[in-house]
C-alpha cells in the first residue's frame, strides 16, 4: 500500500535550519509530483510548497519563499523540506502529501512536529 | 495568496443536510476547476473527500457531494452521520500554486 513517512522534527532556536525528510513506498514516486503542509497548533492547514515528478518545477506559498526549499531523489524515493533562518510561526505539524494529475493531495503522511522556540 | 474564506462552523441533526461554502479569487477557485476538500478529524492527517470540484474518490460516501458557481466552492454533506463530525477544508489550484480554506467545524447535533 501507498505510504509516506516524514521525519526530521524537532525543536529548534529562531534562526536556525532544519530538513525534513519524506519516505515513500508502495507507488512510483518518479511519476508523480509531491506536497508540504503545514499546520499549526489549533490553526488551519497551510500549502507550503509543490515540487514537479522530476524536481524541475517548485512552487512556494509567499510564506516560506526565500527560506525553505523543496527537493526530492527519485533514487531514493524520498522528497525534502530544507527550512532556514527558522521563525517562531513556523512552529507547526508539517505533513508530506502526493499529487495527482496535479489537482488534489490523495495521500498524506502522519506529520512530523517543528517547534521553532528559544 | 490569502486564504478561502469558509464558515467558521455549521451544525446539523443527524440526517440532516450541510453545506460548507470556499469563496476564492478568479485566481484560484473562480479560475480553476481544481478545488478539493478534505476531512481532518483530531490529530489525525486530512483526507481526500472530494477533488475537481465535484467528483469523489473510491471508497467516499455519495453523501458527500461538491459544486462550484464563480468564485465559491460548495460541500455538501446528505443524511448527515455522527462520524462526519470533523474539520472540512476547501482547497484551490492557483496557478502553480495552491491555496486552502480557513477551515470548518461540522457538529453533528
Amino acid at each position: 500500500q501507498v505510504q509516506l513517512v516524514e521525519s526530521g522534527g524537532d525543536v529548534v532556536q529562531p534562526g536556525r535550519s532544519l530538513r525534513l525528510s519524506c519516505a515513500t513506498s508502495g507507488f512510483t514516486f518518479s511519476s508523480y509530483a509531491m506536497h508540504w503542509v503545514r499546520q499549526a497548533p489549533g490553526k488551519g492547514l497551510e500549502w507550503v510548497a509543490v515540487i514537479s515528478f522530476d524536481g524541475s518545477d517548485k512552487y512556494y506559498a509567499d510564506s516560506v519563499k526565500g527560506r525553505f526549499t523543496i527537493s526530492r531523489d527519485n533514487s531514493k524515493n524520498t522528497q525534502y523540506l530544507q527550512m532556514n533562518s527558522l521563525r517562531a510561526e513556523d512552529t507547526a505539524v508539517y505533513y508530506c502529501a502526493k499529487d495527482l494529475s496535479n489537482t488534489r493531495m490523495d495521500v498524506w503522511g502522519q506529520g512530523t512536529t517543528v517547534t521553532v522556540s528559544s | 495568496q490569502s486564504a478561502l474564506t469558509q464558515p467558521r462552523s455549521v451544525s446539523g441533526s443527524p440526517g440532516q443536510s450541510v453545506t460548507i461554502s470556499c469563496t476564492g479569487t478568479s485566481s484560484d477557485v473562480g479560475g480553476y476547476n481544481y478545488v478539493s476538500w478534505y476531512q481532518q478529524n483530531p490529530g489525525t492527517a486530512p483526507k481526500l473527500m472530494i477533488y475537481d470540484v465535484s467528483k469523489r474518490p473510491s471508497g467516499v460516501p455519495d453523501r458527500f457531494s461538491g459544486s462550484k458557481s464563480g468564485n465559491t466552492a460548495s460541500l455538501t454533506i446528505s443524511g448527515l452521520l455522527a462520524e462526519d463530525e470533523a474539520d472540512y477544508y476547501c482547497c484551490s489550484y492557483a496557478g502553480g500554486s495552491y491555496v486552502f480554506g480557513t477551515g470548518t467545524k461540522v457538529t453533528v447535533l
